[in-house]
């Protein structure tokens, strides 16, 4: 059974730093691509950024507000991937998911059920 | 960015009754859509994808459909599970981008 279980959440100040992770489990990692997604307070739901697989070079995507503070790496002998979120500002403030897609369909097929982020000043 | 736009905010409806979400994307996106099923506080399901290719494991009282910039996600059959909030979501470019949500509740 395919299973994406996050942690690390936590309460953070501005201007601190974080780093989730999204343990996974029940498939061939390689062949997956891992997304996060995140979830305001209000329910809109905003796409952070992608990792691809070792067949891609590891290459990443990063939706225009993060890049530059969030960082996403994943490491295959475990089976992880982290989220490095630099600078924490009160509008990160969600519920982080991890997903994943296979390579080369961008389907997110399966989720996490998400770690909790708030960012106070 | 490709906006999508969902159709009601919010229903209102009873056991066994047929309804229609729909999607609207602001450029064409072919069939790069799907469709998710977030009840409270559990994980987003995907329920449709390329925009009417049922997922495995859903039941066939749902159904997808549309291309370009016009999307639906009906469900024939209203049963209690199925009451819950529905996201599309594009896959044509980057950045992916998702509707605000459709909240579905039961009369």
């Amino acid at each position: 059974e395919v299973h994406l279980v996050e942690s690390g959440g936590d309460f953070v100040q501005v201007g601190g730093s974080l780093r989730l992770s999204c343990a996974t489990s029940g498939f061939v990692f390689n062949d997956y691509y891992v997304d996060w997604v995140r979830q305001a307070p209000g329910g809109t739901l905003e796409w952070i950024g992608r990792i691809r697989g070792k067949a891609n070079g590891y290459t990443t995507e990063y939706a225009a507000p993060v890049r530059g503070r969030f960082i996403i790496s994943r490491d295959d002998s475990t089976n992880s991937v982290f989220l490095e979120i630099k600078y924490p500002k009160v509008e990160d403030t969600a519920m982080y998911f991890c997903s994943r897609s296979r390579a080369g369909t961008y389907v997110l097929d399966s989720w996490g059920q998400g770690t909790q982020v708030t960012v106070s000043s | 960015d490709v906006q999508l736009t969902q159709s009601p905010s919010f229903l209102s409806a009873s056991v066994g009754d047929s309804i229609t979400l729909t999607c609207r994307a602001s450029q064409d996106i072919g069939t790069a859509l799907a469709w998710f099923q977030q009840r409270p506080g559990k994980a987003l399901k995907l329920v449709i994808q390329s925009a009417s290719t049922l997922q495995s494991g859903v039941p066939s009282s749902f159904s997808g459909g549309g291309s370009g910039t016009e999307f639906t996600l009906t469900i024939s059959y209203l049963r209690p599970e199925d009451f819950a909030t529905y996201y599309c979501q594009q896959m044509k470019e980057y950045p992916i981008t998702f509707g605000q949500g459709t909240r579905l509740d039961i009369k």
